[in-house]
């Protein structure tokens, strides 16, 4: 079983819908982030979480927001979906308990905005 | 604020030919590089990565990477390309200090491989 998953893997919405994206590791990583991921420009930081208490906005976080309901579980809404919204979220988890900490990346949702 | 330059959008390279893909960093400190690929339809993966110590780094799929500090530069090569390798491929910096592993990414180099 992959060790990061997420749900659901593509999704098609209307402008002003609200739509959650899902994210869970059986890792045990305390850290988790998401990005998107838009042609030319790589991925850009959205939000991230280095514990169940401690959230972060990222580089682009206006127009969504986050939950970490658990350790293993991050969440990322889009209160209400633009277009320009449409891209490719990945979510990713690191161990802070590494010496040479690694992001490791799970296989994406594909979104769609109407 | 730290960034990264990928300068090639697109490379395409004959099977079994050498490759090596640009990989460009601005970090007021010594930086941490990674390299990682995305093959179609599919999430990213960690080719290698360098900390620290020998400059030269050897990763999975038979690529290796070297940092530059002189040129601000850590390219990824591999001496022989599969049509497998056919993918775009992503570099990667983060903090030394590690308070919070904030990753940037260049934007990205998609290798066609022709057969």
């Amino acid at each position: 079983d992959a060790d990061v998953t997420q749900t659901p893997r593509n999704r098609i919405t209307k402008t002003g819908k609200r739509i959650m994206l899902e994210c869970s590791q059986t890792k045990g990583h305390d850290r988790m982030y998401w990005y998107r991921q838009d042609p030319g420009l790589g991925l850009r930081l959205i939000y991230y979480s280095f514990d169940v208490k401690d959230i972060n906005k990222g580089e682009i976080s206006d127009g969504y927001s986050v939950s970490r309901q658990a350790q293993a579980k991050f969440s990322l809404s889009l209160e209400s979906a633009i277009p320009n919204q449409t891209a490719l979220y990945f979510c990713a988890t690191s161990d802070s308990g590494t010496v040479q900490e690694t992001q490791y990346f799970g296989p994406g949702t594909r979104l769609l905005v109407l | 604020a730290q960034s990264v330059t990928q300068p090639d959008i697109h490379i395409t390279v004959s099977e079994g030919a050498s490759l090596e893909l640009r990989c460009n960093y601005s970090y007021g400190a010594t930086p941490y590089l990674f390299w990682y690929v995305q093959s179609p339809g599919q999430g990213l993966q960690l080719l290698l990565k360098y900390f620290s110590g020998d400059t030269l780094v050897q990763g999975i799929k038979g690529f290796e990477a070297e940092f530059k500090r002189s040129q601000s530069s850590f390219n990824l090569r591999k001496p022989s390309v599969h049509w497998s390798d056919a993918a775009e491929y992503f570099c990667a910096v983060g903090p030394y200090n590690n308070a919070g592993n904030m990753l940037t990414f260049g934007g990205g180099t998609r290798l066609m491989v022709k057969p």
